[in-house]
């Protein structure tokens, strides 16, 4: 079975630039996750998604923040303007069970905001 | 906010050594938790997912117990083996409106030398 696919796996950008990352989940996989990791943190969740509707964004910084999951399939992140303290690795996350199997992960992309 | 505190945060050891880490989360509430390994530069990847009280599971050298009644959670390693390197997260999922959610901790980083 094919994993969760994350591109790019790094990005370096200046402050006030805008960025994107796309996710492409397991396929049959309802739900797709954002998390945010900070350097000494654990990873937080940014957004759900069932299918292609947003289940819980309360932790996404909406200012800046934006999601969306087109067609129930792959979910992009974006970022606009980026500030210093959005440097993170920012995991994508699908499940088809998580009570049972837990969740999969992608690899991550590495942001770096200077 | 719910707190999951993961302990130690970095450890040691020697190949061959057996070595425990503890995941301590909110007693009440409880729904799940999720251990995952998490190896540089690849995806978190998923160990156990525990939901009752009392549960043991093992996975090859790696096994973990769970108390939901005094809220904590150990994870072993027998025989640590340079592969085993990673940084072990542990995840609360509580009831309610959140069910899903993964709260993380920091994580504890193990380092096994040859």
């Amino acid at each position: 079975e094919a994993g969760v696919a994350q591109s790019p796996r790094y990005k370096i950008i200046e402050k006030r630039q805008s960025v994107a990352f796309w996710c492409n989940p397991i396929s049959g996989h309802a739900t797709l996750y954002w998390y945010q990791q900070i350097l000494g943190q654990g990873p937080k969740l940014l957004i759900q998604f069932q299918n292609n509707g947003v289940v819980d964004d309360s932790q996404l910084p909406k200012d800046r923040f934006s999601a969306e999951r087109l067609k129930g399939v792959d979910s992009t992140l974006k970022i606009q303007p980026a500030k210093l303290e959005d440097s993170a690795v920012y995991l994508c996350a699908s499940s088809l069970g998580w009570r049972v199997y837990g969740y999969t992960f992608g690899s991550g992309t590495r942001l770096t905001v200077v | 906010i719910l707190n999951v505190e993961q302990s130690p945060q970095s450890l040691h050891v020697q190949e061959g050594d057996s070595t425990n880490f503890t995941c301590s989360f909110p007693s009440s509430n409880f729904y799940a938790l999720h251990w995952y390994r998490w190896e540089t530069a690849k995806s978190p990847e998923a160990l156990f997912v525990m939901t009752l009280n009392g549960d043991e599971k093992k996975k090859g050298r790696i096994s973990a117990t769970l108390n939901t009644k005094e809220g904590y959670s150990y994870l072993y390693i027998k025989g640590s083996q340079p592969e085993d390197s990673a940084t072990y997260l542990c995840a609360f999922i509580g009831r309610g409106s959140t069910l899903g959610r993964l709260y993380f901790g920091r994580g504890t980083q193990l380092t096994v030398w040859p």
